[in-house]
């Protein structure tokens, strides 16, 4: 059974760091390319970044690029999104997802976990 | 950036009734392959999304057949044939033709009258 299970979220102050991670299990990981998507409080969908199997490939929503960094280990099948220099607008729920067609959105979601930028 | 625009925003439906949510894009979702990418996600309250149709028309496994998707170039529709009380949530299009970025709707609040 497919799990994606993220961690790291919590309180941060503005200009602060933190380190999401997500850690798949059910499925072979390295033939799959991952997803942060975010959702602000009583707001829709957005996409964040994008890192394909072999981690070759990565994208970054304009709203994130320069302060977010997204890697993965396939050893450890996990993706991880390095998120620096954050604002009060990056406030939301992360969920990581994977997909093997880059068109069609991920095929299926994390929980999520909630970062909460404020001072 | 391609634009997604759904409409209504706020849907309220009958039991057992039929329901169908539109989502237009600011450019066509043909893509060079001649297939149009265009995705369909449910996020009931309190959970996570999941995606139900993707390529316009394609049922996720074990999406229920009330659930269909419909349209071409920038006209999409996701129908609901028969709404049953666990079809209450929030619907997004999402197209997949022109990344990066992959662009959502603003979203569609389902909810029983």
């Amino acid at each position: 059974q497919v799990h994606l299970v993220e961690s790291g979220g919590g309180l941060v102050k503005p200009g602060g760091s933190l380190r999401l991670s997500c850690a798949a299990s059910g499925f072979t990981f390295s033939d799959y390319y991952m997803m942060w998507i975010r959702q602000a409080p009583g707001k829709g969908l957005e996409w964040v970044s994008y890192i394909s199997s072999s981690g070759t490939t990565i994208y970054y929503a304009d709203s994130v690029k320069g302060r977010f960094t997204i890697s993965r280990d396939n050893a450890k099948n996990s993706v991880y999104l390095q998120m620096n220099s954050l604002r009060a607008e990056d406030t939301a729920i992360y969920y990581c997802g994977r997909g093997r067609c880059d068109s069609c959105g991920g095929d299926r979601w994390g929980q999520g976990t909630l970062v909460t930028v404020s001072s | 950036d391609v634009v997604m625009t759904q409409s209504p925003l706020s849907l309220p439906v009958t039991l057992g009734q039929p329901a169908s949510i539109s989502c237009r894009s600011s450019q066509s979702l043909v893509g060079s392959d001649g297939n149009s990418y265009l995705n369909w996600f449910q996020q009931r309250p309190g959970q996570s999304p999941r995606r139900l149709i993707y390529k316009v028309s394609n049922r996720d496994s074990g999406v229920p057949d009330r659930f269909s998707g419909s349209g071409s170039g920038t006209d999409f529709t996701l129908t609901i044939s028969r709404v049953e009380a666990e079809d209450v949530g929030v619907y997004y299009c999402m197209q997949g033709t022109h990344w990066p970025p992959w662009t959502f709707g603003q979203g569609t609040k389902v909810e029983i009258k």
